[in-house]
């Protein structure tokens, strides 16, 4: 299977804390990735990095990208209540193919 | 951003029927559309990919004569879940893409199949 893993699985922290997590994936890739999901609904696109970017910011969103180790973080600052949800990484390789990573649903707590 | 619709939202339907879902995208041309289906606290998996006015691709492991795609126009692909079973109950995403505008998939709010 080319789906990537993030780890952890699962996160709980209070509110105001940083929540990371993190990407692994198996193949060359064009960019990755982050999307995030609400429970049982669509993705909402958060933020795009290319396979010659290492970091990028995008409000309180940080990624960064190790195309070496094959793997990206994703950094949530200050979180807050309306942060809790899946997020999910997605490789875009290549062929123009799309695979998700497992997931890490994070939950935040006021 | 880009707007991708699909319908129905969700769909109860009794084993041995076909099921049809749509995915338009609203505001461009997709060029690209591909179908998901989620589990429960699972992630997504890539079922299809369909370019318009072509057939699709399918990944290892689907049916492509149990999961029919459709890509007829540069806003349109339907996914048709024939002779629906129990184990087909699932959440179903699509998502399109122009690769002549941008590398980001939009994704549809999906459709959840229960089949009885």
């Amino acid at each position: 299977s080319q789906q990537g893993e993030e780890d952890p699985q699962a996160l709980s922290i209070q509110e105001g804390e940083n929540a990371t997590m993190n990407c692994s994936y198996k193949t060359s890739i064009n960019n990755l990735q982050w999307y995030r999901q609400n429970s049982g609904r669509g993705l909402v696109h958060l933020i795009l990095i290319r396979s010659n970017e290492r970091e990028k910011h995008s409000g309180r969103l940080r990624v960064t990208l190790d195309t070496s180790k094959k793997s990206s973080s994703l950094l949530i600052t200050a979180s807050r209540a309306a942060d809790t949800a899946s997020y999910f990484c997605a490789t875009d390789d290549a062929g123009n193919q799309f695979y998700f990573g497992t997931g890490t649903s994070l939950t935040v707590i006021p | 951003g880009a707007v991708v619709s699909q319908h129905p939202s969700w769909v109860i339907c009794k084993s041995g029927t076909s099921v049809k879902i749509e995915c338009r995208s609203l505001d461009f041309q997709a060029t690209t559309m591909f179908w998901y289906r989620q589990f429960p606290k699972q992630s997504l998996m890539l079922m299809a990919t369909s370019n318009e006015g072509s057939k699709a691709t399918y990944e290892q492991g689907v049916e492509k004569d149990k999961f029919l795609i459709n890509h007829a126009s540069l806003t349109l692909s339907t996914l048709t879940v024939t002779s629906a079973h129990p184990e087909d109950s699932s959440f179903y995403i699509c998502s399109a893409r122009d690769l002549r505008l941008q590398e980001t998939q939009y994704f549809g709010p999906g459709t959840r199949l229960l089949v009885l």
